[in-house]
């Protein structure tokens, strides 16, 4: 059975902040690495995705990636509240994408 | 910027009943997909679609679903005789060319089951 294991959270940072996401994932044949962003009563909005790795950023947003370790990690920075949301990681190995419990973000102004 | 597009945006229905949730991909995806979170669950993966045939299927897409692609567009979910733990949220997602591409996901409907 593929997991991916999220810390549920809440991770609450002040405005401003860098707030660090992490996920680890059980299966090591996995080769496709998400984040998604879900507001309450929301559809998944796709953040970054991470293929090898490392570090991958994109504006505010920094994923990186240890498959020894089987790792995941999102840094957000200069956090604002509008940030505030529940991020997903998500992991594939072919097609599927296996989704984690998600993370509730809070950002107090 | 092109979107996965979801009809109905809620849906409700007796038990028992069956329903159509429909899709329509972002225009130039070739893999296509439907999953569900139940409220307060994670999002779970249902069946993956691709060169009109199923590639792939979760354990919960039993023989009370079904997928189809009537038209070069439309991308559909059949749920036959719903029963109240159907009641979730339903997206649809589409990724593009090749494997392993991010997929964007749709609005979502939201099947009510009473």
């Amino acid at each position: 059975q593929k997991e991916v294991e999220q810390n549920s959270g809440p991770l609450s940072v002040p405005e401003g902040a860098i707030a660090s996401l992490n996920c680890t994932y059980s299966d090591r044949v996995s080769q496709s690495f998400f984040w998604y962003r879900q507001y309450s009563g929301k559809s998944p909005e796709l953040i970054m995705s991470i293929y090898s790795n490392g570090d991958k950023e994109d504006g505010r947003f920094t994923a990186q990636l240890n498959k020894a370790s089987q790792y995941v990690s999102l840094l957000i920075r200069d956090s604002q509240p509008s940030d505030s949301a529940t991020y997903l990681c998500a992991v594939s190995g072919f097609q599927k994408l296996v989704f984690g419990t998600g993370t509730r973000l809070l950002v107090s102004p | 910027e092109p979107e996965v597009t979801q009809t109905p945006s809620h849906q409700v229905t007796q038990m028992g009943q069956e329903v159509i949730l429909r899709c329509v991909p972002i225009s130039n995806h070739l893999y296509f997909y439907w999953y569900r979170q139940i409220l307060g669950q994670k999002v779970e993966f249902l069946v993956s679609f691709y060169n009109n045939e199923i590639s792939e299927k979760s354990e919960i897409f039993d023989d009370q679903f079904s997928v189809e692609r009537p038209d070069g567009s439309n991308f559909t979910l059949k749920i036959r005789s719903t029963k109240l733990e159907d009641s979730a949220m339903y997206f649809c997602a589409s990724s593009g060319d090749r494997e392993y591409q991010p997929q964007h996901f749709g609005d979502g409907t939201r099947l009510s089951i009473l």
